[in-house]
């Protein structure tokens, strides 16, 4: 089993463009949650999607940002126009089921982004 | 609203000497409580959980955590550090689905 395959690890984008983050679960879950990792905030719940469907997204940004989770294919994290403030590691986390019910989550590696 | 605090950005031990890194929450209802390491340029791993049962709960690499309900507190601890134990580490919790994370606190162990 591979684990959390985030792609890429690096990412750099000028201020305006697109970036997309990848992210394959562990085989077999369903359930994946993003999160934006800033150096002074710690971790913080983005969206969480189960395949086909956007679960909570109550950590999202309201404007630039969008997650999906199609049912062939990785969950993508998408953002447009991308600004300096976006700069940070954005990490990918999947599980079996919910993890309020007794499942942990695992982690992949993370995508830094820099915008310059 | 429901957080996760780490109280400490580093603690700084000597090997082989005993360590704590704390976390305390406020988490509506049950909390469901986690662990997590991150070694630099990686992804985090899982180190231990608390949902239901004893309250002190064994994890990988010789780490336990103590949930203390009166207290709210669900600190990290290990009997004798070791130089590969130094890392950054993140208690995360939640209630109602999604996992709140606290800061992070840096472990550094010194030989």
């Amino acid at each position: 089993n591979a684990g959390v395959m985030q792609n890429p690890r690096h990412l750099v984008r000028r201020r305006g463009q697109e970036a997309r983050l990848r992210c394959s679960p562990m085989k077999g879950h369903s359930h994946v949650y993003w999160y934006r990792q800033l150096p002074e905030e710690g971790l913080k719940f983005m969206v969480y999607l189960q395949k086909e469907n956007i679960i909570d997204e109550s950590g999202m940004p309201k404007e630039r940002f969008s997650a999906e989770f199609p049912k062939e294919g990785p969950s993508i994290l998408r953002i447009q126009q991308v600004v300096r403030g976006d700069s940070a590691a954005y990490f990918c986390a999947s599980s079996l089921g919910q993890t309020r019910v007794n499942t942990e989550a695992f982690f992949g590696q993370g995508t830094r982004l820099t915008v310059v | 609203a429901q957080s996760v605090a780490q109280p400490e950005d580093q603690v700084n031990v000597a090997e082989g000497n005993p360590l704590t890194v704390k976390c305390t929450y406020s988490v509506s209802g049950n909390p469901y409580l986690f662990w997590y390491v991150q070694y630099p340029n990686r992804g985090l791993q899982f180190l231990l959980k608390y949902i239901t049962g004893d309250n002190l709960v064994k994890g990988s690499y010789g780490f336990e955590a103590e949930f203390n309900k009166s207290q709210t507190s669900f600190h990290l601890k290990k009997p004798s550090a070791l130089v590969s134990d130094s890392a950054l580490y993140f208690c995360a919790g939640g209630s109602q689905g999604n996992l709140i994370f606290g800061k992070g606190t840096k472990l550094s162990v010194k030989p």
